[in-house]
């Protein structure tokens, strides 16, 4: 089993260009979320869905969109990359009714 | 959601059983514990659960105090691969739906050949 999948692993964007993070997984979990990880410090919730063709808002969401039209994949989408979205970004899903979530190996982004 | 207050920092000899500590006074009732760690940069990887029993896995221990105002993580035997940041986070019960984890800074723990 792959698990969740990331890409890209690594990418520099400049300011004002837009793109898209892909998160897939291969365990048919319901639920799959967002995260993003500044230096030194703890994940922090961008945003999260609980099924295809349903999303919400976590901690963080300003500057970022998804959608959800299949289990299997989350795109996380910057439109307009500032530098504050400098970051290390990790997708997880799991299973409904608290069981453990389980995270990709993250893309990290810089914005210059 | 409850706070949690983890040490910044520890180390511990290789082959010892490493004792992580969590502080989590204002738990409710319906709140689980969790544990999750992140080595080096790699996505976080969760560990163990438990609400008021004490629970066992493959990985590690979970003791809860009585009172349920803390809790400890403890790896039996630490190897060097246990060298990570180790997340302890409260989270109201399963059947509350999406579990929206809240990482704070963690313990940073070193294991020492």
């Amino acid at each position: 089993n792959a698990g969740v999948t990331q890409t890209p692993k690594f990418r520099i964007l400049k300011i004002g260009q837009s793109m898209t993070l892909q998160c897939t997984q291969d365990m048919n979990h319901n639920y799959m979320y967002w995260y993003r990880q500044d230096p030194g410090m703890g994940l922090k919730l961008i945003y999260y869905s609980v099924g295809a063709g349903i999303t919400d808002k976590g901690e963080v969401p300003n500057g970022y969109n998804v959608s959800r039209s299949t289990t299997e994949d989350f795109p996380l989408r910057l439109e307009l990359a500032a530098p504050s979205q400098t970051s290390v970004y990790f997708c997880a899903s799991s299973l409904p009714f608290g069981q453990p979530q389980h995270f990709g190996d993250g893309t990290r982004l810089s914005i210059l | 959601d409850a706070k949690t207050t983890q040490p910044t920092s520890m180390d511990c000899a290789e082959g010892r059983a490493a004792n992580l500590p969590c502080n989590h006074s204002t738990i409710s009732g319906n709140e689980y514990v969790y544990w999750y760690r992140q080595i080096h940069s790699q996505g976080p990887q969760y560990i163990i659960h438990g609400l008021k029993n004490n629970e066992t896995n493959e990985m590690a221990s979970l003791i809860i105090t009585e009172d349920r105002k803390s809790s400890t993580l403890i790896l039996p035997h630490a190897t060097l691969r246990d060298t990570a940041v180790y997340y302890c986070i409260v989270r109201p019960s399963p059947i509350q739906g999406a579990q929206k984890l809240v990482f704070g800074q963690g313990t940073r723990l070193t294991i020492n050949p």
